[in-house]
């Protein structure tokens, strides 16, 4: 069964470093997203991808964070200069798009947790 | 006012319980609805779509009430596999999901 993937699973860096978190998704979805999850707290989302553009943002999703589709199967998200608030749990996932209809199920990729110190 | 608000728990249930779950959503602008299951530390992994109808997938079944704007789920003949945090999802078409904290679910043998 095809799977969102994600790496690295874990990430320790420190605060003011930059990180890059890297995602597969499955390999037919062309709708990207990225969401966060601090440790006991609800799942948010961050930002979504399509078509070589951001096409929605959160608040959370300031200057400091960017997304990337580098080649036909990688999609990054980079935090330029981390803060101890961006520990937490990161999630990409990914939809399908079946003709002109979008199916919203999204499938997430395992997470990285980043832990800044 | 949370957008998608569900009892946190525990509910601690018997093997073979039937338990229900119910959520409620804000946003009467939701088109879209779903359970997700979310293990410890792990990614929210769908478990089902909930439909206007109703739906069913073996022991689970989705209920939706648009116009009281809630979202149930009923798991008969608990295993205890099942046990998980329970996630509530909504999204108005192709949006971001929005998230519930999830009701936490452990079944004892």
């Amino acid at each position: 069964e095809p799977e969102v993937t994600q790496t690295p699973s874990h990430q320790v860096t420190q605060m003011g470093q930059e990180v890059i978190l890297r995602c597969v998704p499955i390999s037919n979805h062309l709708y990207f997203y990225w969401y966060r999850q601090i440790l006991g707290q609800k799942v948010e989302f961050l930002v979504s991808f399509y078509n070589n553009e951001i096409s929605e943002k959160s608040e959370i999703f300031d200057d400091q964070f960017s997304v990337e589709r580098p080649d036909g199967s990688n999609f990054t998200l980079k935090i330029r200069s981390t803060k101890l608030e961006d520990s937490a749990m990161y999630f990409c996932a990914s939809s399908e798009i079946v003709g002109a209809a979008i199916t919203y199920e999204q499938y997430f990729g395992p997470g990285t947790r980043l832990t800044v110190t | 006012r949370k957008e998608v608000e569900q009892d946190p728990g525990p509910f601690n249930v018997p093997e073979g319980a039937t338990v229900a779950f119910n959520c409620t959503y804000s946003n009467s602008a939701s088109q879209s609805f779903f359970w997700y299951r979310q293990d410890c530390r792990k990614e929210p992994k769908l478990l089902m779509s909930v439909y206007s109808s109703g739906n069913e997938d073996g022991r689970f079944t989705a209920q939706l009430n648009r116009a009281s704007q809630y979202i149930s789920l009923l798991i008969r003949d608990s295993k205890l596999s099942d046990s998980a945090t329970y996630l509530c999802v909504v999204s108005s078409g192709n949006t971001p999901l929005v998230f519930g904290k999830g009701t936490r679910l452990s079944v004892i043998a």
